[in-house]
Order: C-alpha cells, then sequence, then structure tokens
C-alpha cells in the first residue's frame, strides 16, 4: 500500500530533550516535507527536500533540523524543544517539486512539550 | 509576504452547494491546490488548477483566475460526510525551489 508513515504518533516530552520524528514513504516521491499545524494557523511548512541531500527552509525553520540521506526518508529533529513546539506535526511527499501538486500526508505525530 | 486567505466558516445544509473562496498574495506561482481535512485526520488532496478555469472532479469542482490571484472550491449536493476543514495551498518558488505555502482553512458545516 502507497503510504507515507511517521513515527511517534503521539510524543510527550520535557524542554531541551533532544528527539526525532521519523518520516517514510514508499512511493519513491522525491518531494518530502514537514508541517506544523496550530489551530488557527493552519499547515505552515517548516522544511523541504527536493531530493537526497537537498533540503531547504520553509516559513518555519527556527528550532529544527531536517536530513535527507535516503530518498525515502526525512527525518525531523529537534535538538532542543521548548513548549512553543506543542503541535501537530505533519510529514507529506510527491512526486516531484513540480506539475500536479497533489501531496501525500502522513497521519501526523502530536507533539507536547513540557 | 506570502500569504492566502479564506472564510474561517461556512455552514450550508445537506444538499445545497456551497464555494469555499480563496485569494492568494505570493511569488512566483505555480499552481492552486486544495486539501480536505476531518477532525483527527490528515489532510487529503482534492484538486489542482495549474492554468486559468474550472476542473471539475465529481461533486468537487475548483476554479482559478490567475490575473485575479483567486480561486475556488465549489462543492455541490452536499453531504453530511462534507464536514470537514478546507485549505486552499499555493506552490510558490523561491530561488529556484518550491515551497508551499497553504491558507489557514474554512471549517465547513453541513447541516442536516
Amino acid at each position: 500500500e502507497a503510504q507515507v508513515t511517521q513515527n511517534p504518533r503521539y510524543l510527550i516530552t520535557v524542554t531541551g530533550k533532544k528527539l526525532t520524528v521519523t518520516c517514510s514513504q514508499n512511493m519513491n516521491h522525491e518531494y518530502m516535507s514537514w508541517y506544523r499545524q496550530d489551530p488557527g494557523l493552519g499547515l505552515r511548512q517548516i522544511y523541504y527536500s527536493m531530493n537526497v541531500e537537498v533540503t531547504d527552509k520553509g516559513d518555519v525553520p527556527e528550532g529544527y533540523k531536517v536530513s535527507r540521506k535516503e530518498k525515502r526518508n526525512f527525518p525531523l529533529i529537534l535538538e532542543s524543544p521548548s513548549p512553543n513546539q506543542t503541535s501537530l506535526y505533519f510529514c507529506a511527499s510527491n512526486p516531484s517539486g513540480k506539475g500536479r501538486n497533489e501531496q501525500f500526508f502522513g497521519p501526523g505525530t502530536r507533539l507536547t512539550v513540557l | 509576504g506570502q500569504s492566502l486567505e479564506q472564510p474561517s466558516e461556512v455552514t450550508a445544509v445537506e444538499g445545497a452547494i456551497v464555494q469555499i473562496n480563496c485569494t492568494y498574495q505570493t511569488s512566483g506561482f505555480y499552481g492552486l491546490s486544495w486539501y480536505q481535512q476531518h477532525d483527527g485526520g490528515a489532510p487529503t488532496f482534492l484538486s489542482y488548477n495549474a492554468l486559468d478555469g474550472l476542473e471539475e472532479t465529481g461533486r468537487f469542482s475548483s476554479f482559478l483566475s490567475r490575473s485575479d490571484s483567486y480561486g475556488y472550491l465549489l462543492l455541490q449536493e452536499l453531504q453530511m460526510k462534507d464536514s470537514a476543514s478546507y485549505f486552499c495551498a499555493v506552490r510558490a518558488t523561491t530561488s529556484g525551489t518550491y515551497k508551499y505555502i497553504f491558507g489557514t482553512g474554512t471549517r465547513l458545516k453541513v447541516l442536516a
């Protein structure tokens, strides 16, 4: 089944404790993104990657890191989480950054930073 | 800055037609998309317009006018299951790469 998976689905952590949210897609897509969703603010792109080893900042990259060493995986790293990073996070992929804009979203990760 | 504006909430009755508007201000426009998100779920793709005009997919249609920086999603024969949030999104370019800008979403309530 074609899908985007994220882990963990739920995470409660404390300020300053490094964490990684994994994202994997099995559709051989080139383009992958991370978004955060907050009430009233819609989806905001954190980082995106147009292909392996090619990443760039979205609109809200502060406090986050990403890497793209393999085509299928795009982990999101919070080196020192803070309470303002409490949010619902979505990973998404699409075949490329061009053409039809159909993004496939993972199920989401709800993160709480205390 | 880059932004998309859409109404925060729309209410309609079952069987009716509803239109959700989206105006955008972005650099390097490369298409307008629409996504549906049910409570507790992930966004799912509905439609995409790269050129001016109407695109129809079953009960859903989407329209784009690039000269007006405007588009809309039209939902016909509304059903209770259409109650969800709807987001417009633009693919914009910056320095040769492509980023996505989403609107803040329109919550559609369908009443029986």
